[in-house]
């Protein structure tokens, strides 16, 4: 079953706490893409990647954390710095040459 | 169309009706762009795209319009469905294919039966 998967599809954090949300995909794509999305609002990009091993920061990077060591998985850290961690977050993936993105089907992230 | 705050714009038809989603993007130096739709509690669809070479690309049931000269996107839904209901968002980037897709804020699309 090809696609992006990602887990959990809920999680609930506590204060002070850094959770780590998994995004998979079995496309084949070069890059992967971390979106945060409020509600009633579009998506903002956290964090994206093009290659293994290297990943630049989005428009609100702050308070988050990513590796790429392998090129299927771009999981995201949100760590006890990230003040309001309540949303919902999106990962996407995609050829480097072309733009189009392909998204799972997200993780909403609550805090205790 | 879009706007800034908290709540998005809404769009009601009656089901059977054409829908007009519009989209004005905001860098004139973008030359791709995306339509995706996005069902509560999912990720977004890629609907349909357009490059800036073109002005209108047609897909089933749905038509993208170009307008480069007032920065304007919008999407067509010829006989919308209770299933067309969701948030539409536009999306734009230059297509060198290493710059990442920016999202405008979404129009929700309401299906009355």
């Amino acid at each position: 079953d090809g696609g992006i998967t990602q887990s959990p599809k809920y999680l609930f954090r506590k204060e002070g706490q850094n959770v780590t949300l998994s995004c998979e995909q079995n496309l084949n794509h070069d890059a992967m893409y971390w979106y945060r999305q409020d509600p009633g609002q579009g998506l903002r990009l956290i964090y994206y990647s093009q290659i293994v091993n290297d990943f630049q920061k989005g428009d609100i990077a702050e308070g988050y954390s990513v590796s790429r060591e392998k090129k299927e998985s771009f999981p995201l850290t949100v760590t006890s710095a990230q003040k309001n961690p309540t949303a919902f977050y999106l990962c996407a993936s995609g050829f480097r040459s072309l733009n189009i993105q392909y998204f799972g089907a997200g993780t909403r992230l609550s805090v205790l | 169309g879009e706007s800034v705050g908290l709540h998005l714009p809404t769009l009601s038809v009656q089901e059977g009706d054409n829908s007009i989603i519009n989209c004005a993007y905001s860098n004139s130096a973008s030359d791709y762009f995306i339509w995706y739709k996005q069902e509560s509690g999912k990720g977004p669809q890629f609907i349909i795209d357009i490059r800036s070479n073109m002005d209108k690309r047609q897909g089933q049931r749905v038509t993208v319009l170009l307008n480069k000269t007032v920065k304007h996107l919008s999407l067509q839904i010829a006989a919308t469905q209770p299933g067309d209901s969701a948030v539409y968002f536009c999306a734009e980037t230059s297509n060198s294919g290493n710059t990442p897709l920016v999202f405008g804020k979404g129009t929700r699309l309401s299906v009355i039966a």
